[in-house]
């Protein structure tokens, strides 16, 4: 079985500070991560995702995660917050090698960036 | 964009009603799933479509139903309504072992 934790259902940063938001992942099987992002009354965003490789991947708007095997964590990181960045974050994990992707969810960060 | 479209973005319906809700996916996706997303809640897994067959189904009932057509566009049925199907219906549509794009939803209300 596969599960996903995301640790601080809501955190707040200033603007121009790092942002770290926290994913924890269970899985039988090598995983599949990915970070999305919802904006009010919008649907979900692809940030970045990690299948196979370089366990430090890059995503979109200066965003980046990093698989740490050892720890079952995949946190997302950001050298400096925008207030565009305000929004809420997913967290999720699927299969490797099931052909298609059926996402396990965490329940969200909700990112409050301060003037 | 996502070039994932789902209709209509708002609807409210009586408990004990049904209601259908759909989804054009994008051109060139063969799958497309389903995910209910309660207020303040992750998505849910309801099920996939692939090439117009079930492809997995999460722990919903029977009465959340689908299907898919030939266009790859699909549907989603919600028989005998009750307040706790109140939520945001969000369609994912792929193309085979890539990640899903997500439409901007379905928020329905169940009065």
């Amino acid at each position: 079985a596969q599960s996903v934790t995301q640790l601080g259902s809501h955190v707040s940063v200033s603007e121009g500070a790092l942002v770290l938001l926290r994913c924890n992942y269970s899985s039988s099987v090598p995983p599949y991560l990915f970070w999305y992002v919802q904006y009010p009354n919008q649907g979900l965003q692809l940030l970045l995702k990690y299948t196979t490789g370089a366990t430090l991947v890059k995503g979109i708007n200066g965003f980046e995660a990093e698989f740490k095997k050892s720890e079952t964590s995949f946190h997302l990181t950001k050298p400096s917050a925008h207030m565009s960045d305000a929004a809420e974050y997913f967290c999720a994990v699927s299969r490797a090698n099931s052909g298609t992707y059926k996402y396990i969810f965490g329940t969200g960060t909700r990112l409050k960036v301060l003037a | 964009e996502t070039g994932v479209t789902q209709s209509p973005t708002h609807l409210i319906k009586t408990r004990g009603q049904q209601v259908t809700l759909r989804c054009s996916s994008q051109s060139g996706h063969n799958t497309v799933s389903w995910y209910q997303q309660a207020l303040g809640q992750g998505p849910q897994f309801i099920f996939q479509y692939y090439r117009e067959e079930e492809n997995g189904r999460g722990n919903f009932p029977p009465r959340f139903s689908g299907l898919q057509f030939p266009n790859y566009s699909s549907e989603l049925n919600v028989n005998a309504l009750e307040l706790d199907d109140s939520a945001l219906y969000l369609c994912a549509s792929s193309p085979a072992n890539t990640e899903a794009f997500f439409g901007q939803g379905t928020r329905l209300t169940v009065v």
